[in-house]
């Protein structure tokens, strides 16, 4: 099975900032890393797909980046309605497997 | 709108059955693989099942392989997930989720629900 370390488990940033997470594939997964936020009582929301696609809708402030084993997440300017915990998935093969989440939360 | 609706949560004792499922709406059911997705209470996401559009391919994750049965009926737009012999680390939200592609299930999932509870506690 295929490893996705993420990192950091949570942090704390001011309005505006910028605010970046990474996932680390335990083995070569190409581009095939997909980004979501989960609010608790919400539906998981896509963001990006193919690590650095931002799907439909999604704002801009919104980013990723890599590939082979590494990759990041960017909010350029972070806002309030941004607070939830965010996974990375990785759909090189089965089983899909997901990050541990970044909790992203408001100084 | 394109809408998923769990359903058959609750709370169960360990070792007994509890099927869940869940309903699709406003895209073609049976144009899209589809996965189920769980939480447990202060973890993360794990990937419980996957299921092809035909139901060709069907594939599980390690924990719950040979006690959970996922399936589909197109012609009901909804999915299924058996849970037999069910344990204490079953407890979680377990979502459905849809995948962009129709045949591989190696994929990411663009519409989730909103999830149903299941506890296993006796």
């Amino acid at each position: 099975d295929i490893q996705m370390t993420q990192s950091p488990s949570s942090l704390s940033a001011s309005v505006g900032d910028r605010v970046t997470i990474t996932c680390q594939a335990s083995q070569d997964i190409n581009k095939y890393l997909s980004w979501y936020q989960r609010n608790p009582g919400r539906a998981p929301k896509l963001l990006i797909h193919d690590a650095s696609t931002l799907e439909t809708g999604v704002p801009g402030r919104f980013s990723g980046s890599g590939s082979g084993t590494d990759f990041t997440f960017t909010i350029s300017g972070l806002q309030p309605e941004d607070i939830a915990t965010y996974y990375c998935q990785q759909y090189d093969s089965l089983p899909l497997t997901f990050g541990g989440g970044t909790k992203v939360e408001i100084k | 709108e394109v809408q998923l609706v769990e359903s058959g949560g609750g709370l169960v004792q360990p070792g007994r059955s509890l099927r869940l499922s869940c309903a699709a709406s406003g895209f073609t059911f049976d144009d899209y693989a589809m996965h189920w997705v769980r939480q447990v209470p202060g973890k993360g996401l794990e990937w419980v099942s996957g299921i092809s559009w035909n139901s060709v391919s069907i594939a599980y994750g390690d924990s719950v392989k040979g006690r959970f049965t996922i399936s589909r009926d197109n012609t009901k737009k909804s999915l299924y997930l058996q849970m037999n012999s069910l344990r204490p680390e079953d407890t979680a939200l377990y979502f459905c989720a849809k995948s962009v592609g129709e045949v591989r299930l190696y994929y990411y999932m663009d519409v989730w629900g909103r999830g149903t509870t299941v506890t296993v506690s006796s």
